[in-house]
Parts: structure tokens; C-alpha cells; sequence
């Protein structure tokens, strides 16, 4: 059975940092590509970062370019989102997602809650 | 950004009736190869999104029939044919064919 289990959300104040966590069972991780999606309370999704299955590659949204970074130990199945100067905005449910192909996420987790105020 | 626009916001629909959401790209999602990264999500109250149609047309495995998929380049079409209580939630769908990936506002599918 797939699972990809976050961890590692919080509270945490404005300019602060956090490292969220994921990891994945049931499948070969170093084959797919994983991403990180967000939503923030009572709003849609939002597409945050995206690594290849060797980490060799990684896209972010412009809006955490430059403070997020996104990367996986391919060797401990786990996949991290260290997000620095944190902002009010970046309050969200952040979920992990393995990606089916060209962002058709065939899986998710259950989400982590960060907080930043 | 491709930006993606669904309509209607909110869909309410009697059980056992046909629900249609809209979705419109402001580019064209048919990638290089000539596939159209084109998914369809639900995401039902208080859980994670689920995949329900990829690559415009193409069914998840344990969703039920009612539910289709359908369109072309910048305009796609999800269909659920005889809704039921447990298809209440939210419907994104979202493009895969141009980086950043973006998702449309959602669809909240209600009962009447």
C-alpha cells in the first residue's frame, strides 16, 4: 500500500524557519518524481516545488523562489521542504505528492499544518 | 502562468442528476510530444485531494464510470453523470503541461 506520511509542521514566527517532512512506503521512491502542494485555510491548491527522482532537478513557484528548498533522500525514502523567511502567506496545509506524470499527482499525503504568525 | 478558470464556482445539483464543471487554460496544454496534461482532482471535506482524470480523458482506477472526462486545447469539461452523496466536495483541475503547474479555483459540488 502506498503512503507518504508528513511531519514536522508547526507555529512558527514571520522571517522564522521550518523543515517539513515526508516519508513514503509502498513503492520504489527513486523511480517518481515528488512534489510539494499547499493550501492554504479555506482556499484552493497551490503547486510549491517539484524535485526529479535523482534530485538532480527542482522547480518552485515564484512566489518561494529563493526561500523554499526542496530535496530527497533517495536512501531513507524522504522528501523535505526547508522554507526560510517564512510569511504570514505561506500559512498552509503543505501536502506530499508523488507525482504520476507531468504534475498529475497520483498520491497524497495527509498534509502538515504550518503556521506562521 | 497559465491561469486556469473554472466555472461554475458552485454547482448545486439533485442527487441522481448530471453535474458538469468547466475548466478553461489561458494557453494551450498540448505538450511538445502531443499529449495534453490535463488532470481532474476531488477533494472531499476535511481530506486529501484524489486524482479522478488524467491526461484529459483518462480514468483512475476505482472511479466509478459516471464520472468522464473530456476537451482539447484550452477548453475541458469534467462530467459526473448520476451524482451521489459522496461525490460532495471540491473539483480542481489542474495543467501539468507548463511550468509553474497550476490549478483552477475549484468547483464545490453540493446537493440540493
Amino acid at each position: 500500500e502506498v503512503q507518504l506520511v508528513e511531519s514536522g509542521g508547526g507555529l512558527v514566527q514571520p522571517g522564522g524557519s521550518l523543515r517539513v517532512s515526508c516519508v513514503v512506503s509502498g513503492f520504489n521512491f527513486n523511480v517518481y518524481w515528488m512534489s510539494w502542494v499547499r493550501q492554504a485555510p479555506g482556499k484552493g491548491l497551490e503547486w510549491v516545488a517539484h524535485i526529479k527522482n535523482d534530485g538532480s532537478e527542482d522547480y518552485y513557484v515564484d512566489s518561494v523562489k529563493g526561500r523554499f528548498t526542496i530535496s530527497r533522500d533517495n536512501g531513507k525514502n524522504s522528501l523535505y521542504l526547508q522554507m526560510n523567511s517564512l510569511r504570514a502567506d505561506d500559512t498552509a496545509v503543505y501536502y506530499c505528492a508523488r507525482d504520476g506524470g507531468w504534475g498529475a499527482v497520483d498520491f497524497w499525503g495527509q498534509g502538515t499544518l504550518v503556521t506562521v504568525s | 502562468d497559465v491561469v486556469m478558470t473554472q466555472s461554475p464556482l458552485s454547482l448545486p445539483v439533485t442527487l441522481g442528476q448530471s453535474a458538469s464543471f468547466s475548466c478553461r487554460s489561458s494557453q494551450s496544454l498540448v505538450y511538445i510530444d502531443g499529449n495534453t496534461h490535463l488532470t481532474w482532482f476531488q477533494q472531499r471535506p476535511g481530506q486529501s485531494p484524489r486524482r479522478l482524470i488524467y491526461k484529459v480523458s483518462n480514468r483512475d482506477s476505482g472511479v466509478p464510470d459516471r464520472f468522464s472526462g473530456s476537451g482539447s486545447g484550452t477548453d475541458f469539461t469534467l462530467i459526473i453523470s448520476r451524482v451521489e452523496a459522496e461525490d460532495v466536495g471540491i473539483y480542481y483541475c489542474m495543467q501539468g503541461t507548463h511550468w509553474p503547474y497550476t490549478f483552477g479555483q475549484g468547483t464545490k459540488l453540493e446537493i440540493k
